[in-house]
This record gives C-alpha cells, sequence and structure tokens, in this order.
C-alpha cells in the first residue's frame, strides 16, 4: 500500500538550533517526492520537490532535504531555526496516478526563544 | 503574480443548507483539486479535475459535488452539510496529472452550526 509515515506528531526546537523532520514513504513506484509547510489557517505552500538526479535537494527558506531510497527516507533539515519557521509539515508523495499526492499526517513544529 | 484564489476564507452555515466554495485561477492549469482538511490531520482528496474530466475519490460522499464551468473555475458544492463537514477545504492546481507539483490556495474554513 502507498503511504507516507511523519514518526514525530510535534517537535519543539530553540531558535538557532538545527532541524530535522522526519518522513518515509512506501510507493510502488518510482516516488516524487515534496515538502509542504502550512501556516495556522492557511494553504499549504511548496518547500521543495524531488523527482530525480541530485538526492540532496535545496528549498525555499533555508530547507534541504535528502532523499535515500535504500531507507524510502525524505527527510527535512535546516541548520538555523527562526522563530517564523513555526507551523505544520507535511510530506508528500506521488507519481504518475492522476497526480494524487499521498500526504504524511504533518510535524507540527513549535520554536522556543 | 499568477495563484490560487479561494472565496470566501471565511464560510458559516447551518445544517442541511447548501453551500458552494469557489476556487479560481491565473496559472492557466490544466487539473484543479478540492482538499478536505480537518483540524490537526492531513489534507484528504476528494476529486479533481483533468480539464473537463471528472475524477471522484472512491470515498467522497455523495454529498460533495463539484463544477468546473471554465479553466479558470472550479465550484465545490456541498449539497446538505453536516456537522462533520465543517473542515477546511483547500484548493489546489497542477499543470499536468503527473508528477507535477500542486500549488495551493488558502483555503476556505467551513463552519456548520
Amino acid at each position: 500500500a502507498q503511504s507516507v509515515t511523519q514518526p514525530d506528531i510535534h517537535i519543539t526546537v530553540s531558535e538557532g538550533a538545527s532541524l530535522e523532520l522526519r518522513c518515509n514513504y512506501s510507493y510502488g513506484a518510482t516516488p516524487y517526492l515534496f515538502w509542504y509547510v502550512q501556516s495556522p489557517g492557511q494553504g499549504l505552500q511548496l518547500l521543495l520537490k524531488y523527482f530525480s538526479g541530485d538526492t540532496l535537494v535545496q528549498g525555499i527558506k533555508g530547507f534541504e532535504a535528502e532523499f535515500k531510497r535504500s531507507q524510502s527516507s525524505f527527510n527535512l533539515r535546516k541548520p538555523s531555526v527562526h522563530w517564523s519557521d513555526a507551523a505544520e509539515y507535511f510530506c508528500a508523495v506521488g507519481g504518475n496516478q492522476g497526480g494524487k499526492l499521498i500526504f504524511g499526517q504533518g510535524t507540527e513544529l513549535s520554536v522556543k526563544p | 503574480d499568477a495563484m490560487v484564489i479561494q472565496n470566501p476564507r471565511y464560510q458559516v452555515t447551518q445544517f442541511g443548507k447548501p453551500v458552494t466554495l469557489s476556487c479560481s485561477q491565473t496559472l492557466n492549469h490544466n487539473v484543479m483539486y478540492w482538499y478536505q482538511q480537518k483540524s490537526s490531520q492531513a489534507p484528504k482528496l476528494l476529486f479533481h479535475y483533468y480539464d473537463k474530466d471528472f475524477n471522484n475519490e472512491a470515498d467522497t460522499p455523495d454529498n460533495f459535488q463539484s463544477r468546473r464551468p471554465n479553466t479558470s473555475f472550479c465550484f465545490l458544492d456541498i449539497r446538505s452539510p453536516g456537522l462533520g463537514d465543517a473542515a477546511m477545504y483547500l484548493c489546489a492546481t497542477s499543470s499536468g496529472p503527473s508528477h507535477n507539483e500542486q500549488f495551493f490556495g488558502p483555503g476556505t474554513r467551513l463552519t456548520v452550526l
């Protein structure tokens, strides 16, 4: 079955600290992987995506993610978190199936001063 | 800027009173999606249009319908809203049905009294 797992429901980090949000996927074909961020009461904004090529992907707002096929993972990282990064983060996988995205349950990030 | 617009941002309706949510896009994308997102949950795909072709998810209740009169506009109709339909409704677009990224609108928060 196709699925996305984000093991951490809620993470709290101190401002300036590094961040890693975990994402594991199960997908029968070549996966296309995405990270979206959602601020309260807002829509989803794309942070970065992986389709092919270099497995380390750079995104907006200083985020990056690394695709590891052997581990079926696509973890999101940021070297230094800012208070404005507090939001909900969703990992998603898609492919050649009508463009449907399968979302993980999301990880809520809190940033403490 | 090209974008996805949803109106209204907040909608209050009464139990059983039909309601229509609107989505428009200036991206000229072929595919438009409607998602339902309940509190602290991942977005759940209700249906999508690829041009004029309507694709309903198997578990989308009959209470939810959609119309796409032209490329730019797509509507979500809830024929008889129940308390369980209170949620954020997200519209998204994509340039193709394959692995293209989806662009999300800001959402409409629906309250059912």
